[in-house]
């Protein structure tokens, strides 16, 4: 079975500085998406970025880029410029291409410091 | 907005009573999700259905129970309930998965707040 392993539950960040977010997966399917999740204060869910497994190029959106490391089963999220609005509990997902089960994991407090 | 819809958003109630969690997923999505959060915890999966049918099933306790409509629209039926069911309940969408069909991810309803008291 898939597992989705983030192993800091909690990080704090100045603001303006950058900050990473380690996520580790395990499967055997070689075909997959991982996401990247935000849950702010009120809780709402939402999608920060999005990777292919067999696209290469790490994806990016605005100050939120991955390293993904497909053979080390790597999907980290180095986030920017740190904004007091990147507060948040941050979720890694995993989801098999042609699947339809989530594999989410324990999720990782951030906090960031003015 | 995500496009899903969940009522409602807030619930509060008493042990030993049922309840019933509506959702509406986004348009053309055929996969249903329900998930429990509890209070600074992750998300626990409850149940998953594809075009009216259950497809997996997560840790979701006898009490609870789901159903996906010829709409499409999913309920989440608590009953029994007990003070330990308090939680954020988050319906979740997708498309099916087949190729070509889909942009991989969940899109979350804001959410069913629910308090047991």
């Amino acid at each position: 079975a898939q597992t989705v392993t983030q192993s800091q539950p909690e990080m704090s960040v100045q603001e303006a500085e950058t900050v990473t977010l380690s996520c580790t997966y395990d499967t055997s399917e070689s075909d997959y998406y991982l996401f990247w999740y935000k849950q702010p204060p009120s809780r709402q869910m939402i999608l920060v970025i999005r990777q292919e497994a067999y696209k290469q190029q790490n994806a990016t959106e605005n100050r939120f880029s991955v390293n993904f490391q497909k053979a080390a089963k790597s999907f980290s999220l180095k986030i920017s410029d740190s904004q007091l609005g990147d507060a948040a509990m941050y979720f890694c997902a995993y989801r098999r291409s042609y699947g339809q089960n989530f594999v989410f994991g324990p999720g990782t407090r951030l906090s960031v410091l003015p | 907005d995500s496009g899903v819809t969940q009522t409602p958003k807030h619930l509060i109630t008493a042990t030993g009573q049922r309840v019933t969690l509506r959702c509406s997923p986004r348009s053309g999505d055929l996969s249903v999700y329900w998930y429990q959060q509890s209070l600074d915890q992750g998300l626990q999966f409850l149940i998953q259905y594809y075009n009216g049918e259950e497809r997996a099933k997560g840790n979701i306790l006898e009490r609870f129970s789901a159903q996906q409509f010829p709409d499409l629209h999913s309920e989440l039926n608590l009953s029994s309930l007990e003070l330990g069911d308090s939680a954020l309940y988050f319906c979740a969408s997708s498309h099916s998965g087949l190729a070509g069909s889909n942009t991989g991810e969940l899109f979350f309803g804001e959410g069913s707040r629910l308090t047991v008291l």
